[in-house]
């Protein structure tokens, strides 16, 4: 059964850090990989898909990288901005289902 | 419409009670989700609709929790005899593809269930 942690549970910084927030998998036959992102009481918001093929994806100050061998994602914000606030949470879909297993998530703050 | 609608936003009810909840996606989507997430957790996959059909329901707890996709639009998620430990945001997401394709998901609100 595949399994999905990240690290750290939560995270705060000052306003201007570039950062990286972890997502590990326990099963590497993925068919893809996605980070969303989540504002209180909100629902998620998609961020960056990864196919398997794939190795990174880029979006404006955001770049996700896979290595689907090691069971591991990254998420690398530039320049953070308070408006980075959210709980981030990586989801992967897996060879087998049809439905992503989502992580914990990862809380941000970002200090102005 | 414009994105995923799901109604009420907020449903407070009493152990052993019946409760339904609505899911609207995108127009055009034909996968639709429905996840639970608890507080401090990511969401927990419940059910997945091809058009009006369950394709994966392997998620639902137990056979108190039901849903249906009756025109392959609109989706109703059903709890019966509810629990404390049913209290969840229920979150509904909807794709143009679905299963193996790598379309991306959209997610509703939430609708957030409260048992007394």
């Amino acid at each position: 059964k595949q399994e999905v942690t990240q690290i750290p549970a939560a995270l705060s910084v000052p306003e201007g850090e570039n950062l990286v927030l972890n997502c590990s998998f326990t099963d590497s036959a993925i068919y893809n990989l996605q980070w969303f992102r989540q504002d209180p009481g909100k629902g998620l918001t998609s961020l960056l898909l990864i196919q398997s093929s794939q190795r990174e994806q880029t979006s404006g100050r955001l770049n996700a990288s896979l290595d689907k061998s090691s069971g591991r994602s990254t998420l690398y914000i530039a320049a953070s901005q308070p408006g980075d606030s959210a709980t981030y949470l990586c989801a992967v879909k897996d060879n087998y289902g049809q439905n992503f297993v989502f992580g914990p998530g990862t809380r941000l703050s970002v200090l102005p | 419409g414009a994105g995923v609608s799901q109604t009420p936003s907020n449903k407070v009810t009493e152990k052993g009670k019946y409760v339904e909840l609505r899911c609207d996606p995108i127009s055009g989507h034909t996968a639709l989700y429905w996840y639970r997430q608890s507080l401090g957790q990511g969401p927990e996959f419940l059910i997945y609709f091809q058009g009006t059909g369950a394709a994966d329901d392997s998620g639902l707890p137990n056979d108190r929790f039901f849903a249906v996709r009756p025109e392959g639009s609109v989706s109703t998620l059903k709890i019966q005899r509810t629990e404390r430990g049913d209290s969840a945001v229920y979150l509904c997401a909807s794709s143009q593809g679905g299963g193996r394709s790598l379309d991306t998901q959209y997610f509703g609100p939430g609708t957030r269930l409260t048992v007394l």
